[in-house]
């Protein structure tokens, strides 16, 4: 069964660190891009963040460029964001999730999400 | 940005009903739109992808069509799993966007 499973969440203050990770399993990770999708309570989605599949390109959010960084480990079949700087609004579930096509803007729609881990930033 | 606008926000219907929720992207996305439905507390699930083509698994009832700046989702003969919020999101460029959502209630 192809799977997504992320974990790292909880509890940090405002200013606080924090590296959430996604792990891969039941397909060949290497061959997908990746991409975190973030929702804050009782709101819609946003994109936060992409890797591509070599991890040659990364693109993040305006609202996270700076603080945030997506990487991956090909070997390990997993997904890190590295959150920095955290704030009251970065508060929210954070989804990895795979992208649907190999390269291009195919990667662009997600097929497999994984269930989800909650960061909260509050002192 | 993109802006992505989903029209209704809340949608009211029955159990074999036939409904459609529109998308409107601020400047053309060619095909570049994918639709999901989101269950409370779950994760998104990829109903359409590229404006029209159905995700594998996923029931015929829902079907995708449009280009450029307006789309729809359309669910035939609604049935009682139906029943959660959409979002449309194009991913012409960056950065990728999200509709605001559509809750479809009985």
């Amino acid at each position: 069964e192809e799977q997504l499973v992320e974990s790292g969440g909880g509890l940090v203050e405002p200013g606080g660190s924090l590296t959430l990770s996604c792990a891969a399993s039941g397909f060949t990770f290497k061959h997908y891009a990746m991409t975190w999708v973030r929702q804050r309570p009782g709101t819609g989605l946003e994109w936060v963040a992409t890797i591509t599949r070599d991890a040659f390109g990364t693109y993040h959010a305006g609202s996270v460029m700076g603080r945030f960084t997506i990487s991956r480990d090909n070997f390990k079949n997993t997904l890190y964001l590295q959150m920095n700087s955290l704030r009251a609004e970065d508060t929210a579930v954070y989804y990895c999730a795979r992208g649907r096509g190999m390269s291009g803007q195919y990667i662009g729609a997600f097929d497999i999400w994984g269930q989800g881990t909650m960061v909260t930033v509050s002192s | 940005d993109i802006q992505m606008t989903q029209s209704p926000s809340t949608l009211s219907a029955s159990v074999g009903d036939r409904v459609t929720i529109t998308c409107r992207a601020s400047q053309s996305i060619s095909n570049w739109l994918a639709w999901y439905q989101q269950r409370p507390g779950k994760a998104p699930n990829l109903l359409i992808y590229e404006a029209s083509s159905l995700e594998s698994g996923v029931p015929s009832r829902f079907s995708g069509s449009g280009s450029g700046t307006e789309f729809t989702l359309t669910i035939s003969n609604l049935q009682p799993d139906d029943f959660a919020r959409y979002y449309c999101q194009q991913y012409e460029r960056y950065p990728w966007t999200f509709g605001q959502g559509t809750k479809l209630q009985i």
